[in-house]
């Protein structure tokens, strides 16, 4: 059974950097066959797709969060990671790792990250 | 800007049927946009219902259906059940611009 796990600091400042990972379990990031994305929830609102990237290293992004984000995916530890600089409060949110194999089948629990000074 | 609608909420009676829809800015939602829908229940991660329009997980129950109704996404639940009581979010995919696009979602009462 496939599990993602997020990881990372709760409480990040602006403007710094928010940083995240997530470990994959029972499966492989490296797998050609899946896409692995992030996807976002403000609290009390709806959700908001990130991006997504492949094993490859073919990176897809929100046109809206373009210019911050950085995803990149590392199999050392069969994790991939997202990053978003510089973070602002409206970046407070539920972080949400995801994979895609024609849906986007399995996700995360979810890490809460607060953007605040 | 691309923006995807879904109706905000709506109520249902237990044991009964009800139809969400999904609604894309750009014009009539086709096969091609691989509507996804998504189930969260409070303070639940959201679960995959439905991909590629119709398509179902293992774990989907069989009461959701997906389809295509009037150039929009649709999800159908039958003989709908008290715990199916959550918000709903469809997602659309937007292949010139390679991008995914949440609707805003439907808040299903169960009533």
């Amino acid at each position: 059974q496939l599990q993602l796990q997020e990881s990372g600091p709760g409480l990040v400042k602006p403007p710094e950097t928010l940083s995240l990972t997530c470990t994959v379990s029972g499966g492989s990031v490296s797998d050609t066959d899946y896409y692995w994305g992030w996807i976002r929830q403000p609290p009390g609102k709806g959700l908001e797709w990130i991006g997504h990237l492949h094993y490859s290293g073919r990176t897809y992004y929100n046109p809206s969060l373009e210019s911050r984000v950085i995803m990149s995916v590392g199999t050392s530890n069969n994790q991939f990671s997202l990053r978003l600089s510089p973070v602002t409060a409206t970046d407070t949110a539920v972080y949400y790792c995801v994979r895609y194999s024609g849906g986007w089948d399995y996700w995360g629990q979810g890490s809460l990250v607060t953007v605040s000074s | 800007q691309t923006v995807v609608t879904q109706e905000p909420s709506l109520t249902v009676s237990p044991g009964g049927t009800v139809t969400l829809t999904c609604t894309s800015s750009t014009g009539a939602v086709t096969s091609g946009y691989y509507p996804n829908w998504v189930q969260q229940k409070p303070g639940q991660a959201p679960m995959s219902l439905i991909y590629s329009t119709s398509y179902k997980h293992s774990w989907t129950p069989a009461r959701f259906s997906g389809s295509l109704l009037g150039g929009k996404a649709a999800l159908t639940l039958s003989g709908v059940q008290p715990e199916d009581e959550a918000d709903y979010y469809c997602l659309l995919y937007y292949g010139g611009a390679q991008v995914w696009v949440f609707g805003g979602g439907t808040k299903l009462t169960v009533l």
